[in-house]
């Protein structure tokens, strides 16, 4: 069974840095599957956020592309976040996301997410 | 960028009716790659279907999935009480991957 566990800080001052990093077991970072973040603010619908493959290729929320950065740590098995310059309206449910698009599934497994508030 | 619209944006059922949710997007879905999920408070989003029409691993089959191009619909025959939740409708086919504002279903 996949499995999908976010960790990172779960207060950012405004203005800072956002990192979150989400480990994957039952599967390996360098499959054919794509590694998603989607967040959800408190109370409101989901956003997605983008996408990261293990060579490397990206794909990204317009509206977030300026201050969002993906990697990937093959060796951990692991991918990353990282969001800058945050303000308030970046608190969120952020969760890490398996997507199969080989099969036509697409976004199926999640993890079980992470607050993050921003907040001085 | 592909905008979803959902309708309503709440339905009143009772247990054992049938619910009829909608999804409208503001452009083809390529290859229908068009997915709908299910959140109750404080949980995980649950994949129920995807491509459309495809029944998830361990779905009930009273959640049904149809509609092509820009009119999407999930029914779920005969509402069971742990079915009251949010459902969301996401699409797939090309980047950026966008979801609906979600349709709360609850308990008349």
């Amino acid at each position: 069974q996949v499995q999908l566990q976010e960790s990172g800080p779960g207060l950012v001052k405004p203005s800072g840095t956002l990192s979150l990093t989400c480990a994957v077991s039952g599967d390996f970072i360098t499959s054919t599957n794509w590694w998603n973040w989607v967040r959800q603010p408190p109370g409101k619908g989901l956003e997605w956020v983008g996408e990261v493959y293990h060579s490397g290729l990206t794909n990204y929320n317009p509206s977030l592309k300026s201050r969002v950065t993906f990697s990937v740590d093959k060796s951990k098995n692991r991918f990353s976040l990282t969001l800058s310059s945050v303000t308030a309206a970046d608190t969120a449910v952020y969760y890490c996301a398996r997507a199969d698009y080989d099969s036509g599934v697409g976004v199926d497994f999640w993890g079980q997410g992470i607050l993050v508030t921003v907040s001085s | 960028e592909i905008v979803l619209t959902q309708s309503p944006d709440t339905l009143s059922l009772s247990p054992g009716e049938r619910g009829t949710l909608s999804c409208r997007a503001s452009q083809s879905v390529s290859r229908n790659y068009l997915a709908w999920f299910q959140q109750k408070p404080g949980q995980v989003p649950r994949l129920l279907i995807y491509a459309a029409s495809t029944r998830a691993t361990g779905i009930p089959d009273r959640f049904s999935g149809s509609g092509s191009g820009t009119d999407f619909t999930l029914t779920i025959s005969g509402l069971e009480p742990e079915d009251f939740a949010v459902y969301y409708c996401q699409q797939y086919g090309g980047s950026p991957l966008t979801f609906g504002q979600g349709t709360k279903l609850e308990i008349k």
